[in-house]
Formats: C-alpha cells, sequence, structure tokens
C-alpha cells in the first residue's frame, strides 16, 4: 500500500493567514524533503529533513521519524505560495516516494 | 545550487511512435531518477540508476526504457509512446546514499495523440 499519505488534498487560506500540510507515513522514514510545484511547472526544494525541523522565512518542517509524520506550516500566506506542495520520504531504499500533493490556493 | 536540465521541455508526440526525454546534470551526483506527475498521483517513479551503465527499475517501469550513458545523463525512451504516457516527466538527481535530498529539473510535458 501507499506509504506516504499527504493531507489535504487541498486547502484554501486567505491572505495573511496560516495552516498546516501533513503526511504521515506507513513505515519508518529516514528523511522527509517539502517541495512545491509553482504555476510555471516547476519543482522548488524547500526543506529537507532527517530530522527535528527547519525554518525558512514563513514556512517551517518538522519531521518525527518515531511518530512517522512530518508537517509544513505556513504562515502569514502571501498569493505567490499558491501551488501544489508535495512532501517525499524514503526509507531503507535509495529513492523517496511521493505524497499525492496539497493543492494550495491562497485568496486576497 | 544543484542544476538539472531536462529536454525538451513540451513534446507532442503520435501514437506508436519513439520519444527520447533527456536529462543532464552537472552536481556529478551518482543517482538520477525519472518520474512522471499526474493529478491525483503525485509523483511515482519510473527508473532510477545508481551511475553511469546502470539502470534500475522504479516503481512504475512498464512502457519504459532508460539509458545512463554517462555521470552527466539520464534518458527516459519510450519505444511506442501511447496516449496513457501523457504526462508530466521530471528529472532529478541525487548524492549516492538513501535518502539524500534530490534536485528536479523543470519537467518536460509529453502529449501523445
Amino acid at each position: 500500500g501507499d506509504q506516504v499519505e499527504q493531507s489535504p488534498s487541498a486547502l484554501s487560506l486567505h491572505e495573511g493567514t496560516g495552516s498546516a500540510l501533513r503526511c504521515n507515513f506507513t513505515t519508518t522514514m529516514r528523511a522527509v524533503q517539502w517541495f512545491r510545484k509553482n504555476s510555471r511547472g516547476s519543482l522548488i526544494n524547500l526543506f529537507y529533513l532527517a530530522s527535528g525541523t527547519k525554518e525558512n522565512g514563513r514556512l517551517k518542517s518538522a519531521f518525527d521519524s518515531k511518530e512517522r509524520y512530518s508537517t509544513l506550516h505556513i504562515r502569514d500566506a502571501q498569493l505567490e505560495d499558491s501551488g501544489t506542495y508535495f512532501c517525499a520520504a524514503g526509507n531503507s531504499g535509495t529513492y523517496q516516494r511521493f505524497g499525492t500533493g496539497t493543492k494550495l490556493q491562497v485568496v486576497p | 545550487e544543484a542544476a538539472v536540465t531536462q529536454s525538451p521541455r513540451n513534446k507532442v508526440a503520435v501514437t506508436g511512435g519513439k520519444v527520447t526525454l533527456s536529462c543532464n546534470q552537472t552536481n556529478n551526483h551518482n543517482n538520477m531518477y525519472w518520474y512522471r506527475q499526474d493529478t491525483g498521483h503525485g509523483l511515482r517513479l519510473i527508473h532510477y540508476s545508481y551511475g553511469a551503465g546502470s539502470t534500475e527499475k522504479g516503481d512504475i517501469p512498464d512502457g519504459y526504457k532508460a539509458s545512463r550513458p554517462s555521470q552527466e545523463n539520464f534518458s527516459l525512451i519510450l519505444e511506442l509512446a501511447t496516449p496513457s504516457q501523457t504526462s508530466v516527466y521530471f528529472c532529478a538527481s541525487g548524492d549516492e546514499g538513501a535518502n539524500t535530498e534530490v534536485f528536479f529539473g523543470k519537467g518536460t510535458r509529453l502529449t501523445v495523440v
């Protein structure tokens, strides 16, 4: 079965507000990566974590390997944050499996 | 900044035709990957490679071949393209080892008519 379960599948935020995206894993993962697919279709690296938390501007991500989840928090959302967000994680293999994505729309 | 370049960026192919998608990375990464991205499926791994001369099947390899003639180049080949292969394809590269950070190209939009 699927190893990476991402939620929500879609999210609408008003400018200036925030929310969290979540990925649950059905098995222990060694690292997680978060991406945003922008309007031009490019995949932008956001975070890579093997443990703990990382923060970059209005984005913050956490990864708990033991509890099998990762989160991506967005605060003070801006219009340019719109896009589809993906998490990807892997275990003992050499490649990652992706979640199905969260389509985020930020509205005025 | 890691650099992964895909070509072409857009391609229209006819059913039954041969399609080759190319990927070049200048990061000296050992690992390279080909994914396709379809709505509702996220990114699914087609083929990957550990280094020049190596190709491995990913989760959905049927209908695709791969070639890694050098450290820098990794191609995805559709010998007999079908409409079900209409998708956006992403190439990525990453360091050797399990679950290292990967870097993606800008994607190739393939339409098979």
